[in-house]
């Protein structure tokens, strides 16, 4: 159980287009889920928390108008690059948090296996 | 305010040879903590998390991490590492906010001599 999917695994896009990446809650529904960005080398850096059916709260210095989150239902959210420029390259993670507090006092996130986004 | 270190960017060990990834954290309340095991070019994946109880925590791959609240660590352990175990891995301590956030260490990478 707790299966996050991501797709595309991995996108190639030219300068100036937009691309979305879906996350997806496969077993689970998710009230809240978490857009991560990870650079070469680093940890992950949380860009926004996004709670279905609610605007997404993003983190300091994230653009929310470069980086549109959707989060229409509870099992899928959606993250769109707009205008994409090289800078933008980077592995992005998506993460949700099970709804259902069930057995433990702690509601963790699951996390998708990541995409590859490479912006020529 | 909430951190995570890990203190060794990192770490060199030999195939067989035993493993110890430190993790400290500052938080004010109960931490849940969490070690996560990422392969290059992959996601996350959960080696264990403590909660609450037993302060010594089996996880897979063979590994484990001991809970000190005195020294508000959380290092991880495997007695005896294969080169299946080069990896980057991140410790984190979950906060108990509306949202359950994560905060992450800056990560330990593991190279394994053979």
């Amino acid at each position: 159980g707790a299966v996050v999917s991501q797709h595309p695994s991995r996108v190639i896009c030219k300068s100036g287009t937009s691309v979305k990446i879906e996350c997806r809650s496969l077993d689970f529904q998710a009230t809240t889920m978490f857009w991560y960005r990870q650079f070469p080398k680093q940890s992950l850096m949380l860009m926004a928390t996004s709670n279905e059916g609610s605007k997404a709260t993003y983190e300091q210095g994230v653009e929310k108008d470069k980086f549109l989150i959707n989060h229409a239902s509870l099992t899928l959210s959606t993250l769109t690059v707009t205008s994409a420029h090289p800078e933008d390259s980077s592995f992005y993670i998506c993460s949700a948090r099970d709804q259902a507090t069930g057995q433990s006092s702690y509601n963790e996130q699951f996390f998708g296996p990541g995409t590859r986004l490479t912006v020529l | 305010a909430q951190s995570v270190t890990q203190p060794d960017i990192h770490i060199t060990v030999s195939e067989g040879a035993s493993l110890e990834l430190r993790c400290n954290y500052s938080y004010g309340a109960t931490p849940y903590l969490f070690w996560y095991v990422q392969s290059p070019g992959q996601g996350l994946q959960l080696l264990l998390k403590y909660f609450s109880g037993d302060t010594l925590v089996q996880g897979i791959k063979g590994f484990e991490a001991e809970f000190k609240r005195s020294q508000s660590s959380f290092n991880l352990r495997k007695p005896s590492v294969h080169w299946s175990d080069a990896a980057e891995y991140f410790c984190a301590v979950g906060v108990v906010d509306s949202n359950y956030q994560l905060i992450w260490g800056a990560g330990t990478k593991l190279i394994i001599k053979p």
